[in-house]
């Protein structure tokens, strides 16, 4: 079955340190998604990306954050400085269509110390 | 602010019964709705969708929809321990993109 998978599945960063998180999704999939889940948390929406462009980002998508994708693969969230609050699990998610519900990649566990 | 609304339970079940989860969303304009399943430090895995009212089936699991209430439900039938996990509901509350909205999550247990 297809799979998105995610790289590193934990990285550890000293705070103001930037991270890039990698994403491969599903080759036919054309909508892509960061979402996070603070320990204990809600799933909460970040970014979505199609045509190559985002088409929505949240509040918590401040001018830290930008994605990528940088080849017809590869799609990544890099935060430029992070913070003790970026601690949290995140998780790349691509659709078809976003009406049939995503498939997620089993996350990258992101630590700031 | 559109508001996804679970019990976050623990909801314990034996094993063999039907366990049932429940879901309110605020936006009355929802088009698409989801239960996901999420194991314990594991990403969500989509187990069911829903568009439309009424019940959709897929094996021992049945999403029920109803619009009016602003209410979505899974049920889950003969309840086994490795169904013991945190349900997810989602919903595509926003017209024309497809973000989706999270509530807590219900946290099942199926006792043996």
């Amino acid at each position: 079955e297809p799979e998105v998978t995610q790289t590193p599945s934990h990285q550890v960063t000293q705070m103001g340190q930037e991270v890039i998180l990698r994403c491969v999704p599903i080759s036919n999939h054309l909508y892509f998604y960061w979402y996070r889940q603070i320990l204990g948390q809600k799933v909460e929406f970040l970014v979505s990306f199609y045509n190559n462009e985002i088409s929505e980002k949240s509040e918590i998508f401040d001018d830290q954050f930008s994605v990528e994708r940088p080849d017809g693969s590869n799609f990544t969230l890099k935060i430029r400085s992070t913070k003790l609050e970026d601690s949290a699990m995140y998780f790349c998610a691509s659709s078809e269509s976003g009406s049939y519900g995503y498939t997620f990649g089993s996350g990258t566990r992101l630590t700031v110390v | 602010q559109k508001e996804v609304e679970q019990n976050s339970g623990p909801l314990s079940v034996p094993e063999g019964a039907i366990a049932s989860l429940n879901c309110t969303y605020s936006d009355r304009v929802s088009q698409s709705f989801f239960w996901y399943r999420q194991y314990s430090g594991k990403s969500p895995e989509l187990i069911m969708s829903i568009y439309s009212n009424g019940d959709k089936e897929d094996g021992r699991f049945t999403a029920q929809l109803n619009k009016a209430s602003q209410y979505v439900s899974l049920l889950i039938r003969d309840s086994q321990p490795s169904d013991s996990a945190t349900y997810l509901c989602a919903v595509n509350m926003d017209f024309g993109n497809e973000k989706l909205t999270f509530g807590t999550g219900t946290r099942l247990t199926i006792i043996p």
